[in-house]
């Protein structure tokens, strides 16, 4: 079971920011914070990960609150292009059965003119 | 591009035919990963490779499934005898080792089954 809660959409204008935002209340001290997003009909990309400090890379910034409980995700400027369904995962570091990705259903953005 | 390439991209086939999926990992990724995807859900996690050496599978995976990566570069993932639940996006991901390596996905294969 997916061990995250998100959103199921949310909208913005083209632009401006899009804050994402993400509850897993449930991490471990070692579960390291993932997202990626999927645009329609294509394979999930990924954008970003962090463990407790914030990240920032040129997609986007990850923001943790300090207990760990919740993160956001920002696109700075979002574009048309950014309109997809957003995953945030929690996963432990290590190989085998800890690498694999447990996906939710996600957080539909829609990036509007 | 050297991304993660799956072909076919879509397969439409009859119940109880037998099809194939191939992956071609990054090159120097030694993970490569398996997933299925339905309408409306997140990617459902079946299977992984750590070079050739399948090293997990997920209760997703019935034995109508098979998956290989004889050389442990690509990889082939068969399903037998078809069902209309088989129905689903097949993804393939890889990732280089390392403790928290991100996975690279590929476009997916979109299975149909009439």
């Amino acid at each position: 079971d997916a061990k995250t809660t998100q959103p199921t959409s949310m909208d913005c204008a083209e632009g401006r920011a899009a804050n994402l935002p993400c509850n897993h209340s449930t991490i471990s001290g070692n579960e390291y914070v993932y997202w990626y997003r999927q645009i329609h009909s294509q394979g999930p990309q990924y954008i970003i990960h962090g463990l407790k400090n914030n990240e920032t890379n040129e997609m986007a910034s990850l923001i943790i609150t300090e207990d760990r409980k919740s993160s956001t995700l920002i696109l700075p400027h979002a574009t048309l292009r950014d309109t997809a369904v957003y995953y945030c995962i929690v996963r432990p570091p290590g190989a085998g059965a800890n690498s694999k990705l447990t996906f939710g259903k996600g957080i539909t953005l829609s990036v509007r003119p | 591009d050297t991304g993660v390439s799956q072909d076919p991209r879509h397969k439409i086939t009859k119940r109880g035919q037998n099809v194939t999926f191939r992956c071609d990992p990054i090159s120097e990724h030694n993970r490569l990963y398996w997933y299925r995807q339905t309408l409306g859900q997140g990617p459902e996690f079946l299977t992984y490779f750590q070079n050739e050496a399948q090293l997990e599978k997920s209760r997703l995976l019935s034995d109508r499934f098979s998956a290989e990566r004889p050389k442990g570069s690509f990889s082939t993932l068969e399903i037998q005898r078809t069902e209309q639940g088989d129905s689903a996006m097949y993804l393939c991901a890889s990732s280089l080792e390392g403790a928290v390596s991100s996975q690279y996905f590929g476009p997916g294969t979109r299975l149909l089954v009439l």
